[in-house]
């Protein structure tokens, strides 16, 4: 069975803050998917970032940042110099790299304030 | 239009009523899928469509009736529902096809239908 983690249900941070929102997953696979969304109040979840299993090379695109660690099945998100535009629920997912099922955390929402 | 679109975005109906949503997707994908995101529930996962053909029907109750009459377009009828179905329907769609990994694995969400049920 695949089980994905977000302990942190809720993050206040100021804007400008450094935040790190994590993510912890289970499964048996040895090849699997990782993926980061977002969910702003509108309710559309916003697909940020896939990672295949096999590349734990990290990544940065512009504030964003992804760990991924295989070694403790964590993939962390962090967000630099936060805005106010980047409140919203945060869910991090997993998906088997045979098969269409998609596991969701449980979110972890995100309140920037200015 | 581009992505996922999905109609009404907004939907308030008593339990006897026959509603149904609609999701389009203009991705020229083959897989197609429905979500349930309730409130205090992660979310989860309805039915999976590849190529027009229903592959994973995640033990929703026969209440809901999905019909996918071709890749583009995707319903979820809905009939005599109770109030705990109240919740954010969301529609996603992906290349699907032929596994070669990568981006045919992205799912891409829709809007959702905010639905409430009294």
């Amino acid at each position: 069975a695949q089980k994905v983690t977000q302990a942190q249900t809720e993050i206040s941070v100021v804007e400008k803050e450094d935040v790190t929102l994590d993510c912890v997953y289970e499964t048996r696979d040895t090849t699997y998917y990782l993926f980061w969304y977002k969910q702003p109040p509108s309710g559309e979840l916003v697909f940020l970032i896939r990672r295949n299993s096999f590349d734990e090379q990290n990544e940065i695109s512009g504030r964003y940042s992804w760990n991924f660690q295989k070694s403790t099945s964590s993939f962390n998100f962090t967000i630099t110099a936060s805005q106010v535009v980047d409140s919203a629920v945060y869910f991090c997912a997993l998906k088997p790299w045979a098969g269409n099922m998609l596991t969701f955390g449980g979110g972890t929402r995100l309140m920037v304030k200015p | 239009e581009t992505g996922v679109t999905q109609t009404p975005r907004h939907l308030v109906m008593g339990m006897t009523n026959k509603k149904s949503l609609k999701c389009e997707q203009h991705l020229g994908h083959n897989a197609m899928y429905w979500y349930k995101q309730s409130a205090k529930k992660p979310l989860e996962l309805m039915f999976v469509y590849n190529f027009k053909e229903q592959t994973e029907n995640n033990s929703v109750p026969s209440r809901f009736s999905p019909e996918c009459p071709n890749s583009s377009h995707l319903f979820l009828h809905l009939h005599t529902l109770q109030p705990e179905d109240s919740a954010l329907y969301l529609c996603a769609s992906s290349p699907g096809g032929v596994q070669s990994g990568g981006t045919q694995e992205t799912q891409y969400f829709g809007p959702g239908t905010r639905l409430l049920v009294l």
